[in-house]
């Protein structure tokens, strides 16, 4: 099975901040990579898909790169309702494997 | 819109079954592989199961192989997640998440629609 890793854990950043959010997989999956939102008490939102596309009606503010097992996800010029736990997944092969998430919160 | 309606979630103690159902609108139903993503309170997202369009495939998580069935009723916009002999570590949050398109399809097995999940809880 392809094991998932993301880093760091958790952040602070401030409004305005640049974050850079790390995933790393335990084998190259091409770019067969998804990166979902989930704000507290809320259901997971489908952020990037194919490591660099954005879904339709995403801010541009989010980015997303890598291919084979390094991934990074980006978000220019934090905003408030950024405020969330991003997960990255990988959908190359079953099982379709989470990352343990990156929580980022108010500096 | 596309809708995910998940139920049949409650309390049930360890050993015991449980059928959870997720009845979809708003697309074809048929032509999308259905997933189910549960989450353990506090923690992250574990993907549990997947079946594809016509439900003549299924994957399953190492947790959860044996024990859980994933099936669809295409007639009925429905997929359906039947847990047995479960364990106190299976309680979660479980999720209905429809992909993008075919499981036999890479590309488009990510997931782009989520339902509002169903509360399993296995306690004595």
């Amino acid at each position: 099975d392809i094991q998932m890793t993301q880093s760091p854990s958790s952040l602070s950043a401030s409004v305005g901040d640049r974050v850079t959010i790390t995933c790393r997989a335990s084998q190259g999956i091409s770019n067969y990579l998804a990166w979902y939102q989930q704000k507290p008490g809320e259901v997971p939102k489908l952020l990037i898909y194919a490591a660099s596309t954005l879904q339709s009606g995403v801010p541009s503010r989010f980015s997303g790169s890598g291919s084979g097992t390094e991934f990074t996800l980006t978000i220019n010029s934090l905003q408030p309702e950024d405020f969330a736990t991003y997960y990255c997944q990988n959908y190359y092969s079953a099982p379709f494997t989470f990352g343990p998430g990156t929580k980022v919160d108010i500096k | 819109e596309v809708q995910l309606v998940e139920s049949g979630g409650g309390l049930v103690q360890p050993g015991g079954s449980l059928r959870l159902s997720c009845a979809a609108s708003g697309f074809t139903f048929s032509s999308s592989a259905m997933n189910w993503v549960r989450q353990a309170p506090g923690r992250g997202l574990d993907w549990v199961s997947g079946i594809t369009g016509s439900g003549g495939g299924t994957r399953y998580a190492d947790p959860v192989s044996g024990r859980f069935t994933i099936s669809r009723d295409n007639s009925r916009n429905t997929v359906y997640l039947q847990m047995n002999s479960l364990r106190t570590e299976d309680t979660a949050v479980y999720y209905c998440a429809k992909a993008k398109g075919a499981m036999s399809t890479a590309g488009t097995r990510y997931l782009d629609n989520w339902g509002q999940g169903t509360l399993v809880t296995v306690s004595s």
